[in-house]
């Protein structure tokens, strides 16, 4: 069974903090990391992709990978209140045939 | 770009009703994927299409839940019979390449 396990929080930071979201997966064939946004009754929105170990960076978001101890995490700079929302972690291996598997997201409110 | 289109939006039926759920993918995208999401839970993948192929319906009921996607485009999810623990929103996303993922706007479920 595929896991993938984020803290549900809430998380609650003050804007202009750094937010640090974690994920960690059980499946040692994952070779693809990915962050959703999901507002509240919205769809998921991809906002970062990441597929070799160390960091990528895209504006006030920043993707980690560990691909040894089985971690992924995002850090988001600057927190805005607009960055309130659920984040979710997914996690795929490769090839077309190895299926997503999502975690339960974990919520993140940014207080002014 | 178009997004990902479904429909309809909200839906509400009896349980043991039929309800179909329609969705068209980003234009040349040639995998979809329908996921349920339950409140509080990260979405959980029940078909994926590569063009008009099935590669993986491990998670679909199939003794009430079926897909297709006729001419590798267009795809519909019909549930019959509903039960209450159907009550969700069904996601729709669409892939390029199998990888990253984009989602429709979800259909939200309610089975009384």
């Amino acid at each position: 069974q595929k896991e993938v396990e984020q803290n549900s929080g809430p998380l609650s930071v003050p804007e202009g903090a750094i937010a640090s979201l974690n994920c960690t997966y059980s499946d040692r064939v994952s070779q693809s990391f990915f962050w959703y946004r999901q507002y509240s009754g919205k769809s998921p929105e991809l906002i970062m992709s990441i597929y070799s170990n160390g960091d990528k960076e895209d504006g006030r978001f920043t993707a980690q990978l560990n691909k040894a101890s089985q971690y992924v995490s995002l850090l988001i700079r600057d927190s805005q209140p607009s960055d309130s929302a659920t984040y979710l972690c997914a996690v795929k291996a490769s090839g077309g045939s190895y299926i997503p598997t999502f975690g339960r997201g974990t919520s993140l409110i940014v207080h002014p | 770009e178009a997004g990902v289109a479904q429909s309809p939006r909200y839906k509400i039926i009896e349980k043991r009703q039929s309800v179909a759920f329609w969705c068209n993918p980003i234009s040349g995208h040639a995998t979809l994927y329908w996921y349920q999401q339950i409140l509080g839970q990260g979405p959980k993948l029940l078909i994926q299409f590569q063009n008009n192929g099935v590669v993986d319906d491990s998670q679909l009921p199939k003794d009430r839940f079926s897909a297709e996607r006729l001419k590798g485009v267009d795809s519909t999810l019909k549930i019959q019979p509903a039960k209450l623990e159907d009550s969700a929103v069904y996601l729709c996303a669409s892939s390029l390449a199998g990888v990253e993922q984009y989602f429709g706007p979800g259909t939200r479920l309610t089975v009384t």
